[in-house]
């Protein structure tokens, strides 16, 4: 069954620094999305992603966050300068449309631990 | 905002029986979707109802969804061990792609 794949799984970073989180959607996805949830808290959406431009952001997008879609596999989340509280689970999620029909299948997730 | 929020917070029950989650949201929505997590782990999606739709069934699993009340159950028949696990209700709001999460309950099953 086809499944949405992220690396790294962990990832440790000095405050300061520049992380990338990558993410493999499914394949025949055209929606992608970014989620993140801070150590016992609730999911909240980042961002979403479609015809190669953001269709939403969420205010925690900040000008910090930006998202890639390099190639035709590959949706990356690219944080510039880390901050304590970006420490967090990433997930990533792809859905073949939105809207009624629209299941977003999420990845394992990049667990963030910023130093 | 169009936040689902879930109760119970947490439910223990007993191997075969059935548990009961329910979840509220505010404003309209296409669809609503139920997750799956495990501890530490990634969310499995479970089902999604839309918002024309009023019941669902996958499984051992049934979602109702009741617009006029703004609400959704989840309900696990013949409960598991390997169900313990966090439940997240989480909505799509008419004007957006975002998907809204609850707060989640944790349903342990004890065997």
């Amino acid at each position: 069954e086809p499944e949405v794949t992220q690396t790294p799984s962990h990832q440790v970073t000095q405050m300061g620094q520049e992380v990338i989180l990558r993410c493999v959607p499914i394949s025949n996805h055209l929606y992608f999305y970014w989620y993140r949830q801070i150590l016992g808290q609730k999911v909240e959406f980042l961002v979403s992603f479609y015809n190669n431009e953001i269709s939403e952001k969420s205010e925690i997008f900040d000008d910090q966050f930006s998202v890639e879609r390099p190639d035709g596999s590959n949706f990356t989340l690219k944080i510039r300068s880390t901050k304590l509280e970006d420490s967090a689970m990433y997930f990533c999620a792809s859905s073949l449309t939105s809207g009624r029909a629209g299941e977003q299948f999420f990845g394992p997730g990049t667990r963030l631990t910023v130093l | 905002s169009q936040q689902g929020e879930e109760d119970p917070q947490a439910l223990s029950i007993q191997e075969g029986e059935n548990a009961t989650m329910n979840c509220s949201y505010k404003t309209s929505i296409n669809n609503l979707q139920w997750y799956r997590q495990n501890s530490g782990r990634g969310l499995v999606h479970l089902i999604l109802i839309r918002s024309n739709e009023r019941e669902k069934h996958s499984g051992r699993l049934r979602v109702t969804l009741d617009t006029s009340k703004k609400s959704s159950s989840l309900l696990i028949t013949a409960s598991r061990a390997a169900d313990t696990a966090s439940y997240f209700c989480a909505t799509e709001g008419q004007a957006g792609t975002a998907l809204i999460f609850g707060k989640g309950t944790t349903l342990s099953v004890s065997s």
